[in-house]
């Protein structure tokens, strides 16, 4: 399967910033995810990443507050916005290939 | 909304034993179920996968049971090992529908 490679692994950030999560893929995949997992909890679908246009989002999960880039097929970038310490989850990319998702190792935010 | 979810949200067995972990899904239209494994940081890793037109399928050590009729779907690990350690998580899918929906997750613990 394919190799997904993210980051950063872990932040620490103060309320207010941002942060761009990075996930690279070692082929190219035609469907890309981001996936929040808060903590102790189940994987929330944030988007798709759709390359070359616009992500499509979850209900609850807006462009201006989670950013997503889709430059090529290997690549895709989630910003978390103005964070406040609610914000504070796992974020996952996720691709599907032959129908099955594989995921990436994460990005444990944590806002302070 | 459609929902997937666990009967039991922790599992402990002893090393050696056989376990099973459960998980019921209310979305009839539902017809492509997964399992993963989630360790403690790390993302979830793909364990198996069911279509609805089949009511069993084993891997190495793992067998995923679906009950259609009931819309129940388990996941038995044979000769369960310290490794196997971690929160599984079932997800569904639905007809031309690529999104996941995953279910709370069960956190199983192996006693040496």
């Amino acid at each position: 399967s394919a190799v997904i490679s993210q980051k950063p692994s872990r932040d620490i950030c103060q309320r207010g910033t941002s942060l761009t999560i990075q996930c690279q893929v070692d082929s190219q995949v035609t469907m890309m995810f981001w996936y929040r997992q808060q903590p102790g909890q189940s994987l929330t679908l944030i988007a798709t990443a759709n390359q070359g246009s616009e992500a499509t989002y979850e209900s609850g999960f807006v462009i201006d507050k989670f950013p997503i880039s889709r430059p090529n097929l290997t690549f895709s970038t989630l910003t978390v916005s103005n964070m406040s310490p609610e914000d504070s989850s796992i974020y996952l990319c996720s691709i599907l290939t032959d129908q099955r998702a594989f995921f990436g190792q994460g990005t444990r935010l944590t806002v302070v | 909304g459609e929902s997937v979810g666990l009967h039991l949200p922790t599992l402990s067995v002893q090393e050696g034993d056989n376990s099973i972990i459960n998980c019921a899904y209310s979305n009839s239209a539902s017809d492509y179920f997964i399992w993963y494994k989630q360790e403690s940081g790390k993302g979830p890793q793909f364990i198996i996968d069911i279509r609805s037109n089949m009511d069993k399928r084993q891997g190495q050590r793992v067998t995923v049971l679906l009950n259609k009729t009931v819309k129940h779907l388990s996941l038995q690990i044979a000769a369960t090992q310290p490794g196997d350690s971690a929160v599984y998580f079932c997800a569904e899918r639905g007809g031309s529908n690529y999104k996941l929906t995953f279910g709370k997750g069960t956190l199983l613990t192996v006693n040496p």
